[in-house]
């Protein structure tokens, strides 16, 4: 039973379109994120949300947005494709509220604009 | 604000040798401090964690760190190396400050040799 599952594991798709990645969570955990690692593997977290708080690292492309449907959710939205968006992107799922945890991963997504 | 510093973007030992792979953070209240491995094509599973409660934290596969607040480090070790320990290792830090928000270090790749 997948902790933090998202979808698909692999996206191919060309400049300009638009496209979404899934991720669920069923730990019961009250805070989402998406990270975003490149070619040199560094992590760079772009979302952190909760039912109270979105925090949106300032150096993310407003072409990119989060959506959450519930507490167990949250996608990612990205417009307009560019080539540098070619990346792994990775979901995670941590409970801040109560003293936090540490955050759980899913297996990536690994995007590929041509 | 609070960051984390990793040592070394390789590390190479032999099989049966100490591993060390470093880091150290930044922060100006009380941290948590994650170990986290990576291997290919995979998300990042926990190996180890300190949330201030005792400084030496064992952890899976043998890996043990500790927390030494007047060096700021959080090292990774593990007595002998195996092959199957070869991966991508993080380092990261979550604070009060930084609303809890996982932030990682660039990342060490351990390299075993038979």
């Amino acid at each position: 039973d997948t902790a933090v599952s998202q979808t698909p594991k692999y996206l191919v798709t060309q400049m300009g379109n638009d496209k979404s990645i899934k991720c669920e969570q069923n730990l019961g955990h009250d805070t989402m994120y998406w990270y975003k690692q490149d070619s040199k593997k560094f992590l760079k977290i772009m979302f952190s949300y909760n039912n109270k708080e979105l925090i949106i690292n300032e150096t993310v492309p407003n072409r990119f947005s989060p959506k959450s449907p519930d507490k167990a959710h949250l996608n990612l939205h990205i417009n307009s494709l560019e080539l540098g968006d070619s990346a792994v992107y990775f979901c995670a799922s941590s409970q801040v509220g109560g003293g936090p945890t540490e955050a759980f991963f899913g297996q990536g997504t690994r995007l590929t604009v041509v | 604000a609070q960051s984390v510093t990793q040592l070394g973007s390789h590390v190479s030992v032999s099989e049966g040798a100490l591993v060390l792979l470093r880091c150290n953070y930044s922060s100006s209240v009380p941290p948590y401090l994650f170990w986290y491995v990576q291997y290919p094509n995979q998300g990042l599973q926990l190996l180890l964690k300190y949330t201030s409660a005792a400084t030496l934290v064992k952890g899976i596969n043998g890996f043990e760190a500790e927390f030494k607040k007047s060096e700021t480090s959080f090292h990774l070790t593990k007595p002998s190396a195996h092959m199957s320990d070869a991966a991508e290792y993080f380092c990261a830090v979550s604070t009060s400050g930084g609303s809890y928000i996982p932030t990682f270090g660039r990342g060490t790749s351990l390299i075993v040799h038979p």
